[in-house]
């Protein structure tokens, strides 16, 4: 299995609250993504990073911001927590990211609730 | 928006015997990548097999094959001798274009009976 691990992996917060989550990997893979899972979406992207304090916007973005200081740690944060994201996150990570078409591999999620 | 569409919500299959999951995507790329993900109730990704679309061959994993149909556009997952713990959830996935995401269906749940 891939090094990934979340944190934390359940987290229950208010509406309006910030919110850190983090991904840490010990594969020294560049890409690396987060995604939220939503009953009848599927998985979706937020946000991914393409290298260190390299990062650009995914299909549903509105509401969260990233970070990479290191290749190991990728950081997604809810400036103000909504219900609507209340959701599981994932982090995934693949050595290339080139046109989407090398494997990713994920992390064993996180369960968000924004009361 | 390209999309992938999995048309079989829940399916259920008895131990022992071969299930089929479907998978129909859109995509105006040439080279592209398509894999199918098992998410059990521990809630992990797992990733089953993937397709590299401009290999004809069907790609295999033990238990797990696909039937790529490149022209139609359709990816679909066989398990044969289908096992308890096959139960789970299966995503469709598509990689390719000028982004890195990869594109999701929304599942098929598959219950294996005893």
């Amino acid at each position: 299995d891939a090094g990934i691990t979340q944190s934390p992996r359940h987290k229950v917060t208010e509406t309006g609250t910030p919110v850190t989550l983090r991904c840490h990997q010990t594969e020294n893979h560049r890409y690396m993504y987060w995604y939220r899972q939503d009953p009848g979406h599927g998985l979706r992207l937020i946000h991914y990073s393409y290298g260190v304090k390299d990062t650009d916007k995914g299909e549903v973005s509105d509401g969260y911001s990233v970070s990479r200081s290191k290749t190991e740690d990728f950081l997604l944060t809810l400036e103000s927590a909504t219900s609507s994201q209340t959701s599981v996150y994932f982090c995934a990570i693949s050595e290339s990211g080139t046109g989407g078409t090398d494997t990713q591999y994920f992390g064993p999620g996180t369960r968000l609730t924004v009361l | 928006a390209q999309t992938v569409t999995q048309s079989q919500p829940e399916m259920s299959v008895q131990e022992a015997e071969t299930v089929t999951l479907s998978c129909t995507y859109d995509t105006s790329e040439s080279n592209y990548y398509l894999f199918w993900y098992k998410q059990p109730p521990s809630r992990q990704m797992i990733l089953v097999i993937r397709q590299e679309a401009y290999k004809q061959q069907n790609a295999t994993e033990n238990r797990f094959s696909v039937n790529f149909q490149k022209a139609a556009k359709s990816f679909s997952l066989k398990i044969s001798d289908s096992q308890l713990g096959d139960t789970a959830m299966y995503f469709c996935a598509r990689g390719g274009g000028s982004n890195y995401k990869l594109t999701f269906g929304k599942g098929t749940l598959l219950t294996v009976n005893p």
